[in-house]
C-alpha cells in the first residue's frame, strides 16, 4: 500500500512566523510531489509543485524535496491569518495525473 | 486559467435514491477526469479515472455498480451515486488534467460537491 504520511496537527503557528510542515511518503520510484491548501468546506487549490531535490521557492511559499530520505516540506515565510487551512501534501508516482494524498496537516495562524 | 465547473455544490437525498454530480471543462477539452472522496477530517481519496469515450478505472474498493461515471465528451463527466445510503455523504470532487509541466500531468480541482444522505 502506497502511502503518504503527514502530522495532521493542528500546527499552531504566530502571525509573521515560520509555519513548516512536514511530508513522508513510501513509494520510491514518486516523481511528482506537491501541495495543497484546503480551506474548510471548499476543494484544494494547488500551491506548490516540486520535481528535482532541493529547494523551490514561490513567494511566500518554500518546498523542499528530498528524494533519497522520501521526504517532502513546506515552509510558510511571514505566516497569515489567511494561511490557516489544511494542507495535504500529494504525491504522483506515474504521468496519469493519479495523486495520492495525505490526510493533511492543519495549520492554524494566531493573530 | 483553466476552470473545471462542478455541480451541484450541495446536495440532500433521502436513502435509497440517485444523485448525479456534473463536472464540467470550461474552455478546454478533458480526455481524463479523476473522483475523489472526502470524508470529515480524512484526505481524498481517488475514486475512479474517467476516460473520454470508455468506462471509467475504478479503484479497489469502489463499487462500480453503485458509482456510476460518465465521459460521453470533451467537456462532461458524471458521477452518479445510485441508491444512496447515509454512509454515502461525503464531499466528491472532480478533476482534470489541466496541463503538462516536467514530465507531469497537472490537475485542477472543481469546486466539490457536500452530498448528504439521509
Amino acid at each position: 500500500q502506497k502511502e503518504v504520511e503527514q502530522n495532521s496537527g493542528p500546527l499552531s503557528v504566530p502571525e509573521g512566523a515560520i509555519a513548516s510542515l512536514n511530508c513522508t511518503y513510501s513509494d520510491r520510484v514518486s516523481q511528482s510531489f506537491f501541495w495543497y491548501r484546503q480551506y474548510s468546506g471548499k476543494s484544494p487549490e494547488l500551491i506548490m509543485s516540486i520535481y528535482s531535490n532541493g529547494d523551490k521557492e514561490d513567494g511566500r511559499f518554500t518546498a523542499q524535496l528530498n528524494k533519497a530520505s522520501q521526504y517532502v516540506s513546506l515552509l510558510i515565510r511571514d505566516s497569515q491569518p489567511s494561511d490557516s487551512a489544511t494542507y495535504l501534501c500529494a504525491v504522483r508516482g506515474d504521468s496519469w495525473g493519479k495523486l495520492q494524498f495525505g490526510a493533511g496537516t492543519q495549520v492554524v495562524v494566531t493573530p | 486559467g483553466a476552470v473545471v465547473s462542478q455541480h451541484p455544490s450541495r446536495v440532500i437525498c433521502k436513502s435509497g435514491t440517485s444523485v448525479k454530480i456534473e463536472c464540467r471543462s470550461l474552455d478546454f477539452q478533458a480526455t481524463t477526469m479523476f473522483w475523489y472522496r472526502q470524508f470529515p477530517k480524512q484526505s481524498l481519496m481517488l475514486m475512479a479515472t474517467s476516460n473520454e469515450g470508455s468506462k471509467a478505472t475504478y479503484e479497489q474498493g469502489v463499487e462500480k455498480d453503485k458509482f456510476l461515471i460518465n465521459h460521453a465528451s470533451l467537456t462532461l463527466s458524471t458521477l452518479t451515486v445510485t441508491s444512496a445510503h447515509p454512509e454515502d455523504s461525503s464531499f466528491y470532487i472532480c478533476s482534470a488534467v489541466t496541463g503538462f509541466h516536467s514530465g507531469a500531468n497537472v490537475l485542477t480541482f472543481g469546486a466539490g460537491s457536500r452530498l448528504t444522505v439521509l
